[in-house]
């Protein structure tokens, strides 16, 4: 199965709420990344959090990660109609001697005005 | 926004066609990828560069073929065209520098359709 799994896969929130989406991985990373996609487009990067740091803060995003758990969360406050778009962690290692970045499935949050 | 555009946003075309996606980027990135996305699901690599004249196959297997003849140009070609080929393509670019420092710089997409 695929490295990074989203949890959960779709969330429906009101605007002012707060988003939280979890990613759970198997093997050691380098470091893992968030990613966000509005619907039809491209992703854009959000925010990389390493193997040796535990929180990271971007405006309105907190990333956590817990290597031990194998997992982040990325926690986005007081949401908006705006944050409306799928989320997706990649989480980056090394297979073989290369460079592996894995994207899991996503989570879909919608955010109502 | 990334310097990195994808021609056609949108193709719907019939079965057995040739087809190109093109790929551009004016960052001046050694790396480029393709991603292969269906609607709701998570992207599947299907090919990359670490600059010109390389090209790899990526962790699906896919019948379409890649070039790289200058850096900026990374396009993707399927000689016949089939309704299993339909899905979203995604290319992306990142830093010489590596992965552990950076991020990867995505395409709008170019969404095939194959009748």
């Amino acid at each position: 199965s695929q490295q990074g799994e989203e949890d959960p896969q779709a969330l429906s929130i009101q605007e002012g709420e707060n988003a939280t989406m979890n990613c759970s991985y198997k093997t050691s990373i380098n470091n893992l990344q968030w990613y966000r996609q509005n619907s039809g487009r491209g992703l854009v990067h959000l925010i990389l959090i390493r193997s040796n740091e535990r929180e990271k803060h971007s405006g309105r995003l907190r990333v956590t990660l817990d290597t031990s758990k194998k997992s982040s969360s990325l926690l986005i406050t007081a949401s908006r109609a705006a944050d409306t778009a799928s989320y997706f962690c990649a989480t980056h290692f090394l297979l073989g001697g290369y460079n592996k970045l894995i994207f899991g499935a996503g989570t879909r949050l919608a955010v109502h005005p | 926004e990334a310097d990195i555009y994808q021609t056609p946003r949108y193709l719907v075309i019939g079965t057995g066609k040739k087809i190109t996606l093109e790929c551009s980027q004016t960052m001046g990135h050694d790396k480029m990828y393709w991603y292969q996305q269906d609607p709701g699901m998570e992207l599947h690599l299907i090919h990359y560069s670490y600059g010109v004249n390389s090209t790899e196959k990526g962790d699906l297997s896919s019948e379409s073929t890649v070039s790289r003849i200058r850096t900026e140009h990374f396009p993707l070609t399927l000689e016949s065209a089939r309704p299993s080929h339909t899905s979203q393509y995604l290319c992306a670019s990142s830093e010489t520098g590596g992965w552990s420092s950076g991020e990867l710089f995505f395409g709008e997409g170019s969404r095939l359709t194959v009748l």
